[in-house]
Order: C-alpha cells, then sequence, then structure tokens
C-alpha cells in the first residue's frame, strides 16, 4: 500500500493559521471515519492531537482541529505558536485491516 | 501515568534475527490492542503490526509478513516483535504503542528502539 498523500512542508507566522491535507482512497480515509493526526518533535516519539477524524485528547489544545472531506482529511491549526514547529503525520485505517501513514509534513512557524 | 519501554534493538547482520520487547506500565495493559510502528533515518512513520488483547487478531504490513511476528504476555504487562530474515530496509527507529478507538488511534508511544542491519 502507497502512503496516504501529505506536502512535504507548510510554513506560517505566529499567530496565524495554517492547514496540512492528507489524501488517501476509498479503501481509507474514503471508507472509514479513522483518521488521526500525530506531532512529532524532532528526536521525540509521535504524539496524538486528533483522533477520529475531529476529536482531540484530553490536553491538547483547541487550536488543532481535524476535518474530512471524501478521500481528503485536513489538519488545521489556528493561533499558531513556535512550539508548533514539528513533524506532522495522518493515518488512517484501511480496509485491509491494517493503518496507514502518510509521508509526513514539516511544519515552519516563521 | 502510562508508560512504554522497549528494548531488544542493536546492531544485527542481514538476514539475521533481532527480538523486541516493549514493557507496559499505569494501565490495564490485558484490555487494550498494541501496535508496533517504525521509522526510518530520515524517513516518515510506517505501521509494522498490531495485535488484539487476546492475541485473537494479528494483522501485519505486507513489507513484514512472514518474516516478522508480533506477540504479547498480558501477565507480564510485555508487548513483543520477533524480527527475522531482516533487511537493510527494516533499519529503524521501533515504536511501540497503544491502541485506542477500535485499535485504530494510537494514544502512547514508548521512545523507541533502535535496529541497526549492517555487515
Amino acid at each position: 500500500q502507497s502512503a496516504l498523500t501529505q506536502p512535504a512542508s507548510v510554513s506560517g507566522s505566529p499567530g496565524q493559521s495554517i492547514t496540512i491535507s492528507c489524501t488517501g482512497t476509498s479503501s481509507d480515509i474514503g471508507g472509514y471515519n479513522h483518521v488521526s493526526w500525530y506531532q512529532q518533535h524532532p528526536g521525540k516519539a509521535p504524539k496524538l492531537m486528533i483522533f477520529d477524524v475531529s476529536d482531540r485528547p484530553s490536553g491538547v489544545p483547541d487550536r488543532f482541529s481535524g476535518s474530512k472531506s471524501g478521500s481528503t482529511a485536513s489538519l488545521t491549526i489556528s493561533g499558531l505558536q513556535a512550539e508548533d514547529e514539528a513533524d506532522y503525520y495522518c493515518s488512517s485505517y484501511t480496509s485491509r485491516k491494517t493503518l496507514l501513514f502518510g509521508g509526513g509534513t514539516k511544519l515552519t512557524v516563521l | 501515568e502510562v508508560q512504554l519501554e522497549e528494548s531488544g534493538g542493536g546492531l544485527v547482520q542481514p538476514g539475521g534475527s533481532l527480538r523486541l520487547s516493549c514493557a507496559a506500565s499505569g494501565f490495564t495493559f490485558s484490555i487494550y490492542w498494541m501496535h508496533w510502528v517504525r521509522q526510518a533515518p530520515g524517513k516518515g512513520l510506517e505501521w509494522v503490526s498490531r495485535v488484539k488483547n487476546d492475541e485473537s487478531e494479528i494483522t501485519y504490513a505486507d513489507s513484514v509478513k512472514g518474516r516478522f511476528t508480533i506477540s504479547r504476555d498480558n501477565a507480564k504487562n510485555t508487548l513483543f516483535l520477533q524480527m527475522n530474515s531482516l533487511r537493510a530496509e527494516d533499519m529503524a527507529v521501533y515504536y511501540c504503542a497503544r491502541g485506542v478507538g477500535g485499535s485504530r488511534n494510537l494514544d502512547a508511544w514508548g521512545q523507541g528502539t533502535t535496529v541497526t542491519v549492517s555487515s
């Protein structure tokens, strides 16, 4: 299975909003409402930021939000802060009962 | 506090074997799905395998099917990954992670253990 498609990089200034897209197929994103987003700082383990398309685990700021349309999911970060600079990965459950990650997006806060 | 601690990584020759362990604490290990995810140097995350709480359901990525075996010991709160016929492309940091929401989201991760495959 090919990885979900994410832009390699996005950037924004503090206070601005950015959106990261994640495109799959009807066998993954399009077929299930089980899209997750993970944040990973250099040298650290990933951290769950969004699950089941748009739900936030406790402790994750409400500046982080998720959505889905068809086979494309999106992560939006509003009120960008310096500590948001990290790599972001989307993930989806698939029809083969596996998980599939996106290639990752490097977020730069200018 | 939920904690996951991987161990067992190291240097192995191509074609060799390695067994990774993940010690869990701070939660009831026996009721959760558990996963292995890896990350090659400078690359993205790749899902490897998952196991249901009672081992009644196990799934693998195509890239490791037939070579890797996931298992668990609920009495010892430990997850395992037996890796055989290792290849250069298996070189990565291996993370264990806890599955929630029907095992489709990974809400707790260990710090990872590094596997190096080289002659």
